[in-house]
């Protein structure tokens, strides 16, 4: 699987957009990226998932570039609940192959009043 | 639904000893997953089982096993603990595995080798 690149920590003013980037130049064809926060004493909590196409669910949008090499994931409205590690993931999965994602050590996100 | 349950939630043991950690999952979910979190190394995966049998196995050595039973329950059994193993180890369960699927986590059982 490719691996990803994000930086260590980020600072977001609570209402405003976060956006956090992630880099995985080394990405196939066939790998698709993944984002999860993990919130202080929880377990990891799935975000948003894409191929190459944008998506955006009720939590988040997901922007990946058109050569695939780099995405961001964008938060609209920080809140102090947002507050949390950020993991960004590829994987190469295919529905016989089940999960394997290693989550690194991920972007801490501070959400400030 | 009930959520993916782990036990213990905490564990203290000693150099040399060795440990089995439970996995309750989603009910319906056939894929169970585990992982090492560490300040060092963040959060790693260990393997996947589905259908009692490990589908996909992490760069760990091979003092860290598992199995899955019939009823999805799953046990992460690690030997010979050396003080590195003192980690959070976290379950996660989906229904088959698959790339639309959400993986749920469990609270994660804290281990502690002296």
């Amino acid at each position: 699987d490719a691996k990803t690149t994000q930086p260590p920590s980020m600072d977001c003013a609570e209402g405003r957009a976060a956006n956090l980037p992630c880099n995985h130049s080394t990405i196939s064809g066939n790998e698709y990226v993944y984002w999860y926060r993990q919130i202080h004493s929880q377990g990891p909590q799935y975000i948003i998932h894409g191929l190459k196409n944008n998506e955006t669910n009720e939590m988040a949008s997901l922007i990946i570039t058109e050569d695939r090499k780099s995405s961001t994931l964008i938060l609209p409205h920080a809140t102090l609940r947002d507050t949390a590690v950020y993991y960004c993931i590829v994987s190469r999965i295919n529905s016989n192959s089940g999960y394997a994602l290693n989550f690194g050590k991920g972007t801490s996100l501070l959400v400030t009043p | 639904k009930a959520g993916v349950t782990q036990t213990p939630r905490y564990l203290i043991k000693t150099r040399g000893q060795q440990v089995t950690l439970s996995c309750s999952p989603i009910s319906g979910h056939r894929s169970v997953s585990w992982y090492q979190q560490t300040p060092g190394q963040g959060l790693q995966f260990l393997f996947e089982y589905f259908s009692e049998t490990q589908r996909n196995k992490g760069n760990f050595p091979g003092r860290f096993s598992g199995r899955q039973f019939s009823n999805s329950r799953s046990e992460m059994n690690v030997s010979t603990l050396e003080l590195g193993d003192s980690a959070l180890y976290l379950c996660a369960s989906s229904s088959s595995g698959g790339p639309w699927e959400t993986q749920y986590f469990g609270p994660g059982t804290r281990l502690l080798v002296l």
